[in-house]
């Protein structure tokens, strides 16, 4: 009953390869998020859908593309996988509320996905 | 751009002595605040957020914040921590409106160890 879902948890590949990571949640939000935690433990947004509609877009090589087949779904799909996309890749999803309004920005998180790339 | 910064990477504490972390952010509009942590091997679960009103919010198992607007910081409070305090918290911080609404800023992560 895990409300926000990432498979796989661990993800190791060699450079050059295609793979998929995919995030579910059950909470019945309409939006959801990919961010990246790097070595630094920084976590920066990736992608933001919003019943399937993306909404934020910030500088990622175009190697990298999300899919949101429904508003619960969000998958990122990367392509021709580099050394430098090892990392943690969270996802995340919120209900769009008003802005500033108790429930908009409150963001749910996913337990992680480790990627590896040799 | 907004940013978020956290004043201390690694903080270690005996059981029973009081915590506080540092936030700072820059950004000049309206922002909502937030404090998340990540236990060891879990995921980032939201332990207090300020939107509006009282400045001093309570969160889950006796933590605070305050936001104080003309420090542009957003620190975080308990007055006794326990062993199972461990874990990374990170602070962050999203624009209240706008074009960004719902973009999270994170700053990089203060890692407590508390000893028994």
């Amino acid at each position: 009953d895990t409300a926000v879902s990432q498979t796989p948890k661990y993800l190791v590949t060699q450079m050059g390869n295609d793979k998929s990571i995919k995030c579910e949640q059950n909470l019945g939000h309409d939006t959801m998020y990919w961010y990246k935690q790097d070595s630094k433990k920084f976590l920066k947004i990736m992608f933001s859908y919003n019943n399937k509609e993306l909404i934020i877009n910030e500088t990622v090589p175009n190697r990298f593309s999300p899919k949101s087949p429904d508003k619960a779904h969000l998958n990122l799909h990367i392509n021709s996988l580099e050394l430098g996309d090892s990392a943690v890749y969270f996802c995340a999803s919120s209900r769009r509320g008003l802005a500033g309004g108790p429930g908009g920005n409150i963001q749910y998180f996913g337990a992680g996905t480790r990627l590896s790339v040799l | 751009a907004q940013s978020v910064s956290q004043h201390n990477h690694h903080v270690i504490l005996s059981e029973a002595a009081s915590l506080e972390l540092g936030c700072n952010y820059s950004y000049g509009g309206t922002v909502n605040l937030f404090w998340y942590v990540q236990y060891p091997g879990q995921h980032l679960q939201l332990l207090l957020k300020y939107f509006s009103g009282d400045p001093l919010v309570k969160g889950i198992k006796g933590f605070e914040a305050e936001f104080i607007k003309s420090k542009f910081s957003f620190n975080l409070r308990k007055p006794s921590v326990q062993w199972s305090d461990t874990a990374e918290y990170f602070c962050a911080v999203a624009n209240a409106g706008g074009t960004s609404y719902g973009k999270l800023t994170f700053g990089q992560g203060t890692i407590l160890t508390v000893h028994p």
